[in-house]
């Protein structure tokens, strides 16, 4: 059974920084793409950064590039999204999401954690 | 980058076909898929590569292309398919993805 549990979370004020950590189990972790995904309250997915299998091809949604970097330790099965120059905007639900299809680049997630809450204010 | 465009809210009686519509330029080259989320719950793949139903889904759902328009059909929809549902795609450089704006399909 996949399993995706994200931690790291909590209350930080604008400007300062924060890792986030998923924790992989149930499949083959070093095969796929991952991903972050974001959800702030009241509003829809935006998707914010994926990481090829192999840490090839890395991408990030405009809003959260030059200050969000997304990396990953097939090793200890775990992905990561560190936060710096926090915004009030970037307070939401992050998920951490496996892609659908082994191998491939960043395409579409299929399975995901519970989400982790980050809140951004003073 | 590019938009997904998908109608706010969809409404329809239990028993009855809803339909909902994904729309962007991007779609006749790039694959689309759909999520279905419940409040308080994480998403949950739906259809895969336009059509593809994963295991563990209700054959009601289907999914189909034309053009630059996907659309997500809930044949015999029930109550419990009251939910919000999210149309995904992603670019041909394999490092950006992108999810439409969401729809509320109510069963009335």
């Amino acid at each position: 059974e996949v399993q995706l549990v994200e931690s790291g979370g909590g209350l930080v004020q604008p400007g300062r920084s924060l890792r986030l950590s998923c924790a992989a189990s149930g499949f083959t972790f070093d095969d796929y793409a991952m991903h972050w995904v974001r959800q702030a309250p009241g509003k829809g997915l935006e998707w914010v950064s994926g990481i090829s299998w192999n840490s090839g091809s890395i991408g990030y949604a405009d809003s959260v590039k030059g200050r969000f970097t997304i990396s990953r330790d097939n090793a200890k099965n775990s992905l990561y999204l560190q936060m710096n120059s926090l915004r009030a905007e970037d307070t939401a639900l992050y998920y951490c999401a496996k892609d659908h299809d082994p191998g491939r680049g960043i395409v579409a997630p299929d399975y995901w954690g519970q989400g982790t809450l980050v809140t951004v204010s003073s | 980058s590019y938009e997904l465009t998908q109608p706010p809210s969809v409404s329809v009686s239990p028993g009855q076909t809803a339909r909902i519509t994904c729309s962007g330029d991007a779609l006749p080259k790039q694959y689309a898929y759909w999520y279905q989320q419940k409040p308080g719950q994480a998403p949950v793949l739906v259809i895969y590569k336009d059509s593809e139903r994963p295991s563990g889904i209700p054959e009601r759902f289907s999914g189909s292309s034309s053009g630059t328009t996907v659309t997500l059909t809930i044949s015999g929809v029930q109550a419990e398919d009251e939910a919000d549902y999210y149309c995904q795609s992603a670019d041909s450089s394999g490092t950006s993805v992108v999810f439409g704006g969401g729809t509320k399909l109510t069963v009335l």
